[in-house]
């Protein structure tokens, strides 16, 4: 059981460059995140999906885009990448949103380097 | 106000003592909330879950909820080395996202 994996590990990028961060999830989990975390801080939510089909901005979704086709994948897109879009990036995944619920299984991260 | 505060700096604490970390939230309606644990250059692992009143005990570690005060706390009894760590409080915003706060970083002395 993979659980989340997330890849690249590493990247570093051009200013101005593209990129898709791929996030895949073998454990049926109907609802899918990208966090962002920056130096010394908390995680901030990028986008999240509830179902294949289906995403809605998080907190910080200027510079991104996302799609769920499937339930398995939940990729991350850069566009056009800034230096502000250095950071870590995390994808989740969880069950839905059933009382007791809400425990994430975190992928190992992308550390992005923009420059 | 931010939606998650975690305010304590460093907390360094001598192997075998009790560590304890604070978080207060802002939105009254929240109804669940995580513990999960860092470390350096890894990513975050749930420790502890909470959604009632009270306190919850999993091992060496006790989450405390408090829903008037709009806090929650986490307790590491008998601190050992490997709980050097990150410690980031996490609350449901609704639809299973999760806000988080900056995370308190612990530091067990041997």
């Amino acid at each position: 059981n993979a659980g989340v994996t997330q890849t690249p590990k590493f990247r570093i990028l051009k200013i101005g460059q593209s990129m898709t961060l791929q996030c895949t999830q073998d454990m049926n989990h109907n609802y899918m995140y990208w966090y962002r975390q920056d130096p010394g801080m908390g995680l901030k939510l990028i986008y999240y999906s509830v179902g294949a089909g289906i995403t809605d901005k998080g907190e910080v979704p200027n510079g991104y885009n996302v799609s769920r086709s499937t339930t398995e994948d939940f990729p991350l897109r850069l566009e056009l990448a800034a230096p502000s879009q250095t950071s870590v990036y995390f994808c989740a995944s969880s069950y839905g949103n059933r009382a007791g619920m809400g425990g994430y299984t975190f992928g190992s991260g992308t550390r992005l380097t923009v420059v | 106000q931010k939606e998650v505060e975690q305010n304590s700096g460093p907390l360094s604490v001598p192997e075998g003592a009790i560590a304890s970390l604070n978080c207060t939230y802002s939105d009254r309606v929240s109804q669940s909330f995580f513990w999960y644990r860092q470390y350096s250059g890894k990513s975050p692992e749930l420790i502890m879950s909470i959604y009632s009143n009270g306190d919850k005990e999993d091992g060496r570690f006790t989450a405390q909820l408090n829903k008037a005060s709009q806090y929650v706390s986490l307790l590491i009894r008998d601190s050992q080395p490997s709980d050097s760590a990150t410690y980031l409080c996490a609350v449901n915003k609704g639809n299973n996202r999760l806000a988080f706060g900056k995370g308190n970083q612990v530091v067990v002395i041997p």
